[in-house]
């Protein structure tokens, strides 16, 4: 149990165009969903904590309408990375957690890495 | 501020070898504590977790204890093996809503036969 699924796993697109990454829970609900980019062998880097059916929070210095967050359902939320540059190339995460428990585990999704040329 | 510490790597180990990744925690309210695991190339699996003071989370040999004396949550493992070289990160959930979550930096470990 616990799947988190992402979509596509990998993507190379143009500079100025823009890229969409699904985030899914498999089997199970989740009303909050998170963000992140990951730099070779760093840490995590949380972008924005997405909330089903309200606006994402972003975290500070992460631009609100270059990484564009869509919570639609309690199982898809969505990462659209605007008019992407090289400098945005990097493997995104994200994660779920099962609603309603609090203080529980996040669920990871495989991470899609992303390359802009 | 809140926070996770870990040890940095990378550490090397021989197969059969015991494990200790250090972690230790700065929390202002009462965290649950997770270690994930990391695979060359992929996303983070949650390997165990503790949410109350001396609880131990155990999963695929590794344990770990929650030590709230020490602030602690030290990763071991008695005897690793090839299959578990990869890049370990420990993590606090605070808050109400459990949203507040940081991760330490990661270990990278390299197991060798």
């Amino acid at each position: 149990g616990a799947v988190v699924s992402q979509h596509p796993s990998w993507v190379i697109c143009k500079s100025g165009t823009s890229v969409k990454i699904e985030c899914r829970s498999l089997d199970f609900q989740a009303t909050t969903m998170f963000w992140y980019r990951q730099f070779p062998k760093q840490s995590l880097m949380l972008m924005a904590t997405s909330n089903e059916g309200s606006k994402a929070t972003y975290e500070q210095g992460v631009e609100k309408d270059k990484f564009l967050i869509n919570h639609a359902s309690l199982t898809l939320s969505t990462l659209t990375v605007t008019s992407a540059h090289p400098e945005d190339s990097s493997f995104y995460i994200c994660s779920a957690r099962e609603a309603p428990r609090r203080q529980g585990p996040q669920y990871f999704g495989p991470g899609t890495r992303l390359t802009v040329l | 501020g809140d926070s996770v510490t870990q040890m940095e790597g990378p550490v090397t180990l021989s197969e059969e070898a015991f494990l200790t990744i250090n972690c230790t925690y700065t929390a202002t309210g009462y965290p649950s504590l997770f270690w994930y695991v990391q695979y060359p190339g992929e996303g983070l699996q949650l390997l165990l977790k503790a949410t109350k003071a001396d609880d131990k989370g155990s999963n695929k040999g590794f344990e770990a204890t929650y030590r709230k004396e020490t602030t602690s949550f030290h990763l071991e493992k008695g005897s690793v093996q090839v299959s578990d070289s990869a890049v370990y990160f420990c993590a606090l959930s605070l808050g109400n809503t459990g949203n507040q979550f940081y991760f330490g930096t990661g270990t990278s470990l390299t197991v060798i036969p």
